[in-house]
């Protein structure tokens, strides 16, 4: 099956600093990215997601890049907040059914 | 519109001891799913529905049984608990290649 590797397994920037956490995987079927937000106590909540056949996708201060020769993908926050101070997933699809999920990147917004 | 509901919110359990999860969405949504969650691990799927009437193994099956009872429930079994499955549990529903709505989790502990 998909293996989603997640990195960095920790992360703590200073607010207003950019953060960036990446993905790789290992089946090149998989066609469809999202990343997830975990707060504390709470089920993941989707922030973004990306399709194989775009290469970047922008929502405010959210963006994410996928290189689908490399096969990795990667999240980026900018101007970062404390309020994004949370736990961050990838994961990914090719069945549009089943999904593979990455270990998590525990951010922390330093104010 | 609740989304995804669960229960119980916590439970313990004594090693043997049978009980299940349940889990509702209100979304009409086809697909069901049931990951775990352990520290350093991410998610890890247990089963899945991907329509009425169906369910699949996922990554961690092992100590599972799941009943998808109509198209808004899907129940996960712990029919003799151990302690390795303490964990998270979280219930999650999605169209196919849309956002997964994650239910707020069941917290499992094993004694």
């Amino acid at each position: 099956g998909e293996n989603v590797e997640q990195h960095p397994s920790t992360l703590s920037v200073q607010e207003g600093d950019s953060a960036v956490i990446k993905c790789t995987y290992s089946d090149s079927a998989s066609n469809y990215f999202p990343w997830y937000k975990q707060e504390l106590g709470k089920g993941p909540q989707l922030i973004i997601d990306i399709r194989s056949n775009v290469g970047e996708k922008k929502d405010q201060r959210i963006a994410v890049t996928l290189n689908k020769t490399a096969k990795h993908f990667s999240l980026h926050i900018t101007e970062t907040q404390p309020e994004d101070s949370a736990v961050y997933f990838c994961a990914a699809s090719f069945t549009g059914n089943q999904f593979y999920f990455g270990t998590g990147t525990s951010l922390t917004v330093i104010p | 519109n609740a989304g995804v509901t669960q229960t119980p919110k916590f439970q313990v359990l004594k090693t043997g001891q049978s009980m299940t999860l349940q889990c509702a969405q209100d979304m009409n949504h086809n697909s069901m799913y049931w990951y775990r969650q352990d520290p350093g691990m991410g998610l890890r799927l247990i089963y899945y529905s991907a329509s009425e009437g169906t369910t699949d193994k996922g990554e961690v099956p092992n100590g599972y049984n799941v009943s998808r009872l109509n198209k808004r429930e899907f129940s996960l079994r712990l029919e003799s608990a151990a302690p390795s499955q303490t964990s998270v549990y979280f219930c999650a529903s999605t169209r196919e290649f849309y956002e997964q709505y994650f239910g707020p989790g069941t917290r499992l502990t094993v004694t």
